[in-house]
């Protein structure tokens, strides 16, 4: 099993530029989410997706849209890149399983903004 | 907003020495979860203690749950050079939009 995968590993994008990260996990989990982590922030939820064919806003989820594709993706987009997106985004899922749930994490996209 | 913060922000100590890091919340939880995030890398979950636990072992570590102070403490017991890591507690909160809340972390090195 590979777990929680990203692509990609690291991004440049001028400001203005639109990308998407991809996530999947073959852990046939039903909840999925996007976190952004920064110096002294910790980590902060962006979006999540508690099953396939929903999706809703967490902490900070301006300038940012995302898709739960099928049980197993999740993408996020930046449609026009600002340099505040500068930042290491993380994929978890988790199985939901009642009020227990422990999240498994991707290795990260690390993303520069100019 | 960020639900926990640990304490200290980061420590520095000696191989084989035990390491305790604390955090606390402010509202009412369903169970409190500590994770290690190794530089550069995602993080991985270590144990959870649910909300009517008071204590928990897992090899080398030693968690406390404290609801009354809304405080938890993570022991690393006879600490090594491979436990050089940021922790991070997490609070569980919520029915049936549960979500986990993460704290900013305590960076830990650990001196050979």
């Amino acid at each position: 099993n590979a777990g929680v995968t990203q692509t990609p590993k690291f991004q440049v994008l001028k400001t203005g530029q639109s990308m998407t990260l991809q996530c999947a996990q073959d852990m046939n989990h039903n909840s999925m989410y996007w976190y952004r982590q920064d110096p002294g922030m910790g980590l902060r939820l962006i979006y999540y997706s508690a099953s396939e064919g929903t999706t809703d806003k967490g902490e900070v989820p301006n300038g940012y849209n995302v898709s739960r594709l099928n049980k197993r993706e999740f993408s996020l987009r930046l449609e026009s890149a600002a340099p505040s997106q500068t930042s290491v985004y993380f994929c978890a899922s988790s199985a939901r399983t009642g009020a227990e749930e422990t999240q498994y994490f991707g290795p990260g996209t690390r993303l520069l903004v100019l | 907003s960020q639900q926990g913060e640990e304490d200290p922000q980061a420590l520095s100590i000696q191989e084989g020495e035990n390491a305790t890091m604390n955090c606390s919340y402010k509202t009412s939880i369903n169970n409190l979860q500590w994770y290690r995030q190794n530089s550069g890398r995602g993080l991985v979950h270590l144990i959870l203690i649910r909300s009517n636990e008071r204590e928990k072992h897992s090899g080398r570590l030693r968690v406390t749950l404290d609801t009354s102070k809304k405080s938890s403490s993570l022991l690393i017991t006879a600490s090594r050079a491979a436990d050089t890591a940021s922790y991070f507690c997490a609070t569980g909160h919520g029915g049936s939009n549960y979500k986990l809340t993460f704290g900013k972390g305590t960076l830990l090195t650990v001196n050979p």
